[in-house]
């Protein structure tokens, strides 16, 4: 039923790790993202897919690597985790459309802390 | 600073009264939308009013745009404890690749 489902929910690592976050939507959408949101609840955008093409690329550390193997799945790589790392990212797909009017469905988090 | 700020960053007021959130933004829009995050919980889209629009109401949601001074409000009516969550306003900017920039959030509280 999940329309949009990330794994894992928790994710507790050592600095230094590589670690993957997947996910995965079930709505039909062409487009899919990741937010990154901080200990002050700003929501920052990381990147985009549209189609499994990279669409949206933002100031992210080439740590992070997101990888789309098709439409309905996008996942975020992170390599040498840094204590600076540590937030919530957040999935989401819409369906894109000329003009604008997408609205975003979110995943429901993935609670990363780098120790 | 980010383009979309919302203000107050939090409101605590009582059950059945009228909660109003704002949001400023910088540069021009397709559209704006409001959204909805429970604690460790994903974002809920709301409502979205695009840049032609003045006013548009879901239920017991109203948001205004007036894009002459750059700013949003929503106005949750007759709110319950269940309102409880943190509200976003995201602009969907004109320029660039499409996506939505979101401020910080307003934390409201409702008090029962």
């Amino acid at each position: 039923d999940t329309a949009v489902s990330q794994t894992p929910k928790y994710l507790v690592t050592q600095m230094g790790n590589d670690k993957s976050i997947k996910c995965e939507q079930n709505l039909g959408h062409d487009t899919m993202y990741w937010y990154k949101q901080d200990s002050k609840k700003f929501l920052k955008i990381m990147f985009s897919y549209n189609n499994k093409e990279l669409i949206i690329n933002e100031t992210v550390p080439n740590r992070f690597s997101p990888k789309s193997p098709d439409k309905a799945h996008l996942n975020l790589h992170i390599n040498s985790l840094e204590l600076g790392d540590s937030a919530v990212y957040f999935c989401a797909s819409s369906n894109y459309r000329e003009g604008g009017d997408e609205k975003l469905f979110f995943g429901s988090g993935t609670q990363l802390s780098v120790l | 600073s980010q383009q979309g700020e919302e203000d107050p960053q939090a409101l605590s007021i009582q059950e059945g009264e009228n909660a109003t959130m704002n949001c400023s933004y910088k540069t021009s829009i397709n559209n704006l939308q409001w959204y909805r995050q429970n604690s460790g919980r994903g974002l809920v889209h709301l409502i979205l009013i695009r840049s032609n629009e003045r006013e548009k109401h879901s239920g017991r949601l109203r948001v205004t745009l007036d894009t002459s001074k750059k700013s949003s409000s929503l106005l949750i009516t007759a709110s319950r404890a269940a309102d409880t969550a943190s509200y976003f306003c995201a602009t969907d900017l004109i320029q660039g690749a499409q996506k939505l920039v979101f401020g910080q959030g307003t934390r409201l509280t409702i008090n029962p």
